[in-house]
């Protein structure tokens, strides 16, 4: 089994829908959750982290994370069509980062 | 301020050689990762290196090895190369401190022909 799974998609959405992308993880000693977004030929952008269970928000994206069921969540609100991309959820421990194998977004205009 | 970058961006490469990946993090950030992207396995983490020194390895075989300079500047060098090799090479860097978010730069595609 994986340490991270995720839906790799490909994800298909209209402008405006709210998105809903979700990992599950297996290692207990994760200490740390990310959400990076990747560009088609680009390095992952850092869009959020958490340390512990419950929601965090930033402008159009709520991550989501609930340790009891091992599930992490990224929302995206208002989707844009500069938002397809594919999407990277990871824990992390000892510094060291393991990756789900990433969810294809595209928002349709 | 400027974000981590990598050289070369490109590079293709026979099997059996060697090659070496330069990564200059983001000023002031003192610990570099690298991780190996491919379509198949995805990213995989290969090793962290803070203050010259390697904290943590993935499972990778040891033709993989890294190193790390007093600037902080890091390179990563594989050795032998295998066909299985080509991938994008990732660098990450992470402020000093108790924080945990790790900047990539835009990576090293490789190509073992």
């Amino acid at each position: 089994q994986k340490e991270v799974e995720q839906d790799p998609g490909p994800l298909s959405v209209p402008e405006g829908a709210i998105v809903s992308l979700n990992c599950t993880y297996s290692n207990s000693a994760f200490q740390y959750f990310m959400w990076y977004r990747q560009y088609s030929r680009k390095g992952p952008e850092l869009l959020m982290y958490t340390y512990s269970s419950g929601n965090k928000e930033d402008g159009r994206f709520t991550a989501q994370v609930d340790k009891s069921s091992k599930y992490i969540s990224l929302f995206i609100r208002d989707s844009q069509p500069s938002d397809s991309a594919t999407y990277l959820c990871a824990g992390g421990s000892n510094y060291k980062l393991t990756f789900g194998k990433g969810t294809l977004l595209t928002v349709n205009p | 301020k400027a974000g981590v970058t990598q050289t070369p961006r490109y590079l293709i490469k026979t099997r059996g050689q060697q090659v070496t990946l330069s990564c200059s993090p983001i000023s002031g950030h003192r610990s570099v990762s690298w991780y190996q992207q491919t379509p198949g396995q995805g990213l995989q983490f290969l090793f962290e290196y803070f203050s010259e020194t390697q904290r943590n390895k993935g499972n990778f075989p040891g033709r993989f090895s890294g190193r790390q300079f007093s600037n902080s500047r890091s390179e990563m060098n594989v050795s032998t190369l295998e066909l299985g090799d080509s991938a994008l090479y990732l660098c990450a860097s992470r402020p000093a401190g108790a924080t945990w978010e790790q900047y990539f730069g835009p990576g090293t595609r490789l190509t073992v022909t």
